[in-house]
């Protein structure tokens, strides 16, 4: 298995919702990122999780909240999200946050549209 | 830290013509860069990679890059594009246990 899996692929939700992004890999990753990425824009690093501990936090607000329940899994819960909040959400993975021999993979993407 | 800066917002070009894209980054030390590519609706997909040894690295899909240290560049070509070459290219630095990408580049090739 060679992917990284997000689901759900698109999510609509309200201002005062409590929603969840999820990631899944299987490679035997250690390293696994959050990413956000705007229309027409590149993706911004979010979070860096290394061996299932928070090692980055890029300065994103609280309402974004990332977990990392094992090796395999990782979790984005929001809250409370602003329209602004509206972007393309990736999860992408690599051997080690030192190893990119094979630099990072990356999931598809949920789609989210805070109204 | 270090960044990487694309210069080319949108290339449109024909079927068959040669693509350039430039990168360049902003520091003389140790460093790591990649191509990434983003197809419409798809995940990014590595290109290609350079982290030291030959400055001509070869990439998946016909691409390649040089390394050009004196130029501070990193630049991708293709020596003749395809329709499905359509895309979004993005240069990217690892810099402090984390890759940064550039603005990217729009290629849109016309068959």
């Amino acid at each position: 298995d060679t992917e990284v899996t997000q689901t759900p692929k698109h999510l609509v939700m309200g201002m005062t919702n409590k929603k969840s992004l999820k990631c899944e890999q299987h490679m035997g990753h250690r390293a696994m990122y959050w990413y956000k990425q705007k229309a027409k824009k590149p993706p911004e690093l979010m979070f860096v999780y290394s061996y299932e501990k928070l090692s980055i936090n890029e300065s994103v607000p609280s309402r974004f909240s990332p977990e990392c329940p094992n090796s395999s899994l990782l979790n984005l819960h929001l809250h409370a999200l602003q329209p602004e909040d509206s972007a393309l959400y990736l999860c992408a993975s690599s051997l080690s946050t030192t190893d990119l021999s094979y630099g990072y993979t990356f999931g598809s993407g949920t789609r989210l549209t805070v109204v | 830290a270090q960044s990487v800066s694309q210069h080319n917002h949108h290339v449109i070009l024909s079927e068959a013509a040669s693509l350039e894209l430039g990168c360049n980054y902003s520091y003389g030390g140790t460093v790591n860069l990649f191509w990434y590519v983003q197809y419409p609706g798809q995940h990014l997909q590595l290109l290609l990679k350079y982290f030291s040894g030959d400055p001509l690295v070869k990439g998946i899909k016909g691409f390649e890059a040089e390394f050009i240290k004196s130029k501070f560049s990193f630049n991708l070509r293709k020596p003749s594009v395809q329709w499905s070459d359509t895309a979004e290219y993005f240069c990217a630095v690892f810099n402090d246990y984390k890759l940064s990408f550039g603005a990217g580049t729009t290629v849109t090739v016309r068959a």
